[in-house]
């Protein structure tokens, strides 16, 4: 079947501008988490949902951040007047709301902040 | 909060040879130990994870220890190939879909 899909998978955008990601996660997985990864690192949590809520916002680094999710399905980051240091591959996980813990990932966005 | 920390950072092993990346977490409430692979440009790809209930698995050439009280986990690649080359990240979360905490991943490099 199909996995999780990331749109756009590039973004450039000028410092100051707002930007949307989104996350389409595999049919049927109730949770979602959305990742960082900085050039040559690890990847970095950022906020987990399950199903339309958000119980862990503990990894969004700043007010500029927010997510949402609809229908317990898409999900949509959002980050206000982008910064040169948010430049990043923002990667989407989804997984079964289930025993079994595997997140699956999606391609991811490449954002680049000029 | 968990921390988990992975070593080493780069790894070059000849063919045929045998890989050896450690992790080593904070946080004793974690139960659920995933192995990720990333090769250039792709999303991570799950290659292997265990539980706290077990301290081995093995997946054909591939195979995780864990020892829960010394809260260190290994991942043992054998007879290593040159498509193994990829970066591995380890990671730790106190399950049930929980947050995954991300060591800062052991770019391995298999020469023919």
């Amino acid at each position: 079947g199909a996995g999780v899909s990331q749109s756009p998978s590039n973004k450039v955008t000028e410092k100051g501008k707002d930007v949307e990601l989104r996350c389409d996660p595999i049919s049927g997985h109730t949770a979602l988490y959305w990742y960082r990864q900085s050039l040559g690192q690890g990847l970095e949590f950022l906020i987990y949902f399950q199903g339309n809520s958000a119980p862990d916002k503990s990894g969004l680094p700043s007010d500029r951040f927010s997510a949402e999710r609809t229908g317990g399905s898409v999900s949509t980051l959002t980050i206000q007047r982008t910064q040169q240091e948010d430049s990043a591959v923002y990667l989407c996980a989804s997984s079964l709301w289930t025993d079994t813990d595997t997140q699956y990932f999606g391609p991811g966005t490449r954002l680049t902040v000029l | 909060g968990e921390n988990v920390e992975q070593h080493p950072s780069t790894l070059s092993v000849q063919e045929g040879d045998s890989a050896v990346i450690k992790c080593t977490y904070s946080d004793s409430a974690s139960n659920y130990f995933p192995w990720y692979k990333q090769e250039l440009g792709k999303r991570p790809q799950l290659i292997i994870d265990i539980r706290s209930n077990v301290g081995e698995k093995k997946d054909q050439r591939i195979a995780v220890t864990l020892n829960k009280t010394a809260k260190h986990f290994s991942l043992h690649i054998t007879e290593t190939q040159p498509e193994d080359s990829a970066v591995y990240f380890c990671a730790a979360s106190a399950g049930h879909t929980d947050k995954l905490i991300f060591g800062t991943g052991t770019r391995l490099q298999v020469f023919p």
